[in-house]
């Protein structure tokens, strides 16, 4: 059974940093590029990084990008997301989420929830 | 990266059918056709429903189906349960390598 699950979310002030992990079991990690998708409190989901399962491509949302950094480590099973210079509207539920070999996601975690307030 | 567009809500009564839009640009659902839509209950994480365009993962009901004109992707649920309650989200791939989600659309069945 394919397992994702995220840990590390928590109350951080603005300007401070945070590091996400996701421990994922149930299928060969290394094969498949993964995903950090978040959600605001009442509102949307936003695609956030994505990381492939070499670690050769890298990509990030505008709204993020200089400020958070994916990586992963694949003898561990392990997807990180370091968060810095953190802001309010970095308030979310973070989800690790697995890509399928093509363009969906097929498996998502249960979220760790970040909070940023002074 | 903008989100595509989707109604903020729809509904319908049960057994009628209802239609989600999700409207793009040429750089991700006209450019693509790795169009996927996600349900999701309240406190849950998003789970699959259609994948590029318009193809059901097992497990999922024939009542749900996906189509793409141009720009503009669409979910349709006919036979409306009580379950179908939750919001649902489109995502699609695009040109710079990444992602976009929707905005939401709140279904309510009446």
């Amino acid at each position: 059974e394919v397992q994702l699950v995220e840990s590390g979310g928590g109350l951080v002030r603005p300007g401070g940093s945070l590091r996400l992990s996701c421990a994922a079991s149930g299928f060969t990690f290394n094969s498949y590029s993964m995903h950090w998708v978040r959600q605001a409190p009442g509102k949307g989901l936003e695609w956030v990084s994505s990381i492939d399962s070499s670690t050769s491509y890298i990509y990030y949302a505008e709204s993020v990008e200089g400020r958070f950094t994916i990586s992963r480590d694949n003898a561990k099973n392990s997807l990180f997301l370091e968060m810095n210079r953190l802001r309010d509207d970095d308030t979310a539920v973070y989800y690790c989420v697995r890509q399928t070999f093509i363009y969906y996601f097929d498996y998502w975690g249960q979220g760790t929830l970040v909070t940023v307030s002074s | 990266q903008s989100a595509l567009t989707q109604p903020a809500s729809v509904s319908g009564s049960p057994g009628q059918s209802i239609t989600i839009s999700c409207t793009g640009t040429s750089s991700d659902v006209g450019g693509y056709d790795y169009v996927s839509w996600y349900q999701q209950h309240p406190g849950k994480a998003p789970t699959l429903m259609i994948y590029d365009v318009s193809n059901r993962p097992s497990g999922v009901s024939h009542r749900f189906s996906g189509s793409k004109s141009g720009n503009t992707a669409s979910l349709t649920i006919s036979g409306l349960q009580a379950e179908d309650e939750a919001d649902y989200y489109c995502s699609s791939y695009t040109s710079s390598s990444t992602w976009v989600f929707g905005g939401g659309t709140k279904l309510t069945v009446l």
